[in-house]
């Protein structure tokens, strides 16, 4: 079975600083994919990246970073120069025998 | 494309009550996905359907709580009899064929906040 560990239960920021959310996906599996998903206050659930477990090249989306490490089983979330928009609960999950699960989620919030 | 769609977005009911959540998925899509939502616990996927069969139920919390899928284009979550703690958020999902495995095109719906009073 599969393991997703979302560290920090509650992160509070100024805007304009960066802020890391971490994630932990164990697994046994060989191949897995990762993802990142946002949920604003108004409930939707946004899908972020989605990053297979073969490529550990770091990806960039705007103020959006992500990182990527296979052997410490770790796939960060950065948002750089934060906004008060980005105040959301941020999930981490994965795939294992084809069905998707998350981590307890991130709540992030952005003061002015 | 709609989206998937889940009805109703709202549902108060009081305890000891049926409560049926409904979900139609994409179309063309064969996997579906039931979650609930809780502060407490986060995301949890309660079931999931392949072309219409239920393939993993070991997140479905107790016999009261029931799915179905009748056809490709329609689940129920059936919550018999609901209890206060049954309240949450519940999100139905739904993604395409072959596609399991990467979770390529996993799609959710608005969810249905359940208020069980």
């Amino acid at each position: 079975a599969q393991k997703v560990t979302q560290a920090q239960t509650e992160i509070s920021v100024v805007e304009k600083e960066d802020v890391t959310l971490d994630c932990v996906y164990e697994t046994r599996d060989t191949t897995y994919y990762l993802f990142w998903y946002k949920q604003p206050p108004s409930g939707e659930l946004v899908f972020l990246i989605r990053r297979n477990s073969f490529d550990e090249q770091n990806e960039i989306s705007g103020r959006y970073s992500w990182n990527f490490q296979k052997s410490t089983s770790s796939f960060n979330f950065t948002i750089t120069a934060s906004q008060v928009v980005d105040s959301a609960v941020y999930f981490c999950g994965g795939t294992s025998y084809g069905k998707l699960t998350f981590g307890q989620g991130t709540i992030l919030t952005v003061h002015p | 494309d709609a989206g998937v769609i889940q009805s109703p977005r709202h549902e108060v009911t009081e305890m000891g009550q049926e409560v049926t959540l409904r979900c139609k998925p994409i179309s063309g899509h064969n996997s579906l996905f039931w979650y609930r939502q809780t502060m407490m616990r986060g995301l949890e996927l309660l079931i999931y359907f392949n072309n219409n069969v239920p393939i993993d139920d070991s997140g479905m919390p107790e016999d009261r709580f029931s799915a179905k899928m009748p056809n490709a284009s329609f689940s129920t979550l059936k919550i018999q009899p609901s209890e206060p703690r049954d309240s949450a958020v519940y999100f139905c999902a739904s993604s395409p064929p072959g596609q399991g495995a990467t979770g390529y095109g996993y799609t959710f719906g608005s969810g249905t906040r359940l208020t069980v009073v």
